[in-house]
């Protein structure tokens, strides 16, 4: 079975400033994926970044890059250079075992402020 | 290029009446799955299928039935709806490979009463 942990529920910060998403995960398939997406308050699900598990580089999408711990299992979302247009839900989510349908995280609030 | 599309995007139930949501897309993705999202819990998968004619259930299946009988169109049916199946449900759907991101649709927001 695989776990997707998102440990904050909400988290603050000032524009302009960097911020970090926490996401830990848990599957015993040495072959995994991990996602993040946006859900801005419109309701819109937004892809934003993905890490594979045998990906030698963490990922990067823009402003959006993902802190790739293998060993401590982490996978957080770092967004630099905060925007008030990224207050939103973030969730992370992973796939594993062959499957590509993926499990979801509770997700994690992002309010930035001017 | 539409995507992923459920109809509709609000509805009001009355406790043991049935309905369906519908989903459909025109990627020609294999995967299509239909997740319910509440507050504090994130999504929950409910039922994926991996290709026209195969389906199966996920974490919170109960009080559910889907169908896949093209590959275009993964319909969700309440069977007696019940106030627990208030929620915001999504569809999704993916090509099916390494690294490939769900496509959602923008939501069917369901209150039962």
């Amino acid at each position: 079975a695989q776990k997707i942990t998102q440990t904050q529920p909400g988290m603050f910060v000032q524009e302009k400033e960097a911020v970090t998403l926490d996401c830990t995960y848990d599957t015993s398939d040495p072959s995994y994926g991990l996602f993040w997406y946006k859900q801005p308050s419109s309701g819109e699900m937004i892809f934003l970044i993905y890490q594979g598990s045998y990906d030698q580089q963490n990922a990067t999408e823009g402003r959006y890059s993902l802190n790739f711990q293998k060993a401590r299992k982490s996978a957080n979302l770092v967004i630099s250079a905060s925007q008030l247009g990224d207050s939103a839900m973030y969730f992370c989510a992973m796939n594993s075992g062959g499957s590509y349908i993926p499990t979801f995280g509770r997700g994690t609030s992002l309010i930035v402020h001017p | 290029n539409a995507g992923v599309t459920q109809t509709p995007k609000f509805q009001v139930l009355k406790t043991g009446q049935s309905m369906t949501l519908q989903c459909a897309q025109d990627m020609n993705h294999e995967y299509m799955s239909w997740y319910r999202q509440d507050p504090g819990m994130g999504l929950r998968l409910i039922h994926y299928s991996v290709g026209a004619g195969i389906t199966d259930q996920g974490e919170v299946p109960n009080g559910y039935n889907v169908s896949r009988s093209t590959t275009e169109d993964f319909p969700l049916r309440l069977l007696s709806a019940a106030p627990s199946q208030t929620s915001v449900y999504f569809c999704a759907s993916s090509k099916g490979a390494v690294g490939q991101p769900q496509h959602f649709g923008d939501g069917t927001r369901l209150s039962i009463l």
